[in-house]
């Protein structure tokens, strides 16, 4: 069975960091694509960031470029998101998803807040 | 960045019914366009990938149509299991954006 599990999340400061992991199984998981979408409370889903099966390839969406960076240990299966200088608006649930386009499946989400 | 809208915004059926909803772009998007439907607390599920194509274990009852700038998800006869919010998502221009979702609920 594909399975995707995120951790890291957690309540934190604005201006501070974390980092957020995702265990990959059930699939070869260095053949994929692979992408984090997150949900602020109530609203709706904006991708966040994808990387290549490599990590030859990183793509970000505007709002937190140069603050995030997305990457991936393929001999563990994992992907991660190293988030710094956090901001309220970043507060979200976060999903990992495999693949570039479409992405399938998602992982269940691990909820980051940010407040003081 | 190319701009997804959804009508309606929500929808209130009857388990039964027929339901579509609409999803346009900015501008065009080819067949690049994907659905999700997500149910309150649960991660998205994809359910129609190139605008029209079935995800493997998807009920036959979910349909997606259009290409360009329009598209239709049908859940041609609606179970107790399709309420929930559906979004449509583009990949045709970075970054992929998101519309802003459906909600379908009970009447």
């Amino acid at each position: 069975e594909v399975q995707l599990v995120e951790s890291g999340g957690g309540l934190v400061q604005p201006g501070g960091s974390l980092r957020l992991s995702c265990a990959a199984s059930g699939f070869t998981f260095s053949s994929y694509w692979m992408s984090w979408v997150r949900q602020a409370p109530g609203k709706g889903l904006e991708w966040v960031a994808n990387i290549k099966q490599d990590g030859s390839e990183k793509y970000y969406v505007d709002s937190v470029k140069g603050r995030f960076t997305i990457s991936r240990d393929n001999a563990k299966n994992s992907l991660y998101l190293q988030m710094n200088s956090l901001r309220a608006e970043d507060t979200a649930v976060y999903y990992c998803a495999r693949g570039n386009f479409p992405l399938d499946p998602w992982g269940q989400g691990t909820l980051v807040t940010v407040s003081s | 960045d190319i701009q997804m809208t959804q009508s309606p915004s929500s929808v209130s059926a009857s388990v039964g019914d027929r339901v579509t909803i609409t999803c346009r772009a900015s501008q065009g998007i080819s067949s690049w366009l994907a659905w999700y439907q997500q149910k309150p607390g649960k991660a998205p599920k994809l359910l129609i990938y190139a605008a029209s194509s079935l995800q493997s274990g998807v009920p036959s009852r979910f349909s997606g149509s259009g290409s360009g700038t329009d598209f239709t998800l049908t859940i041609s006869s609606l179970q107790p299991e399709d309420f929930a919010t559906y979004y449509c998502q583009q990949a045709n221009s970075f970054p992929p954006t998101f519309g802003p979702g459906t909600k379908v609920d009970i009447k």
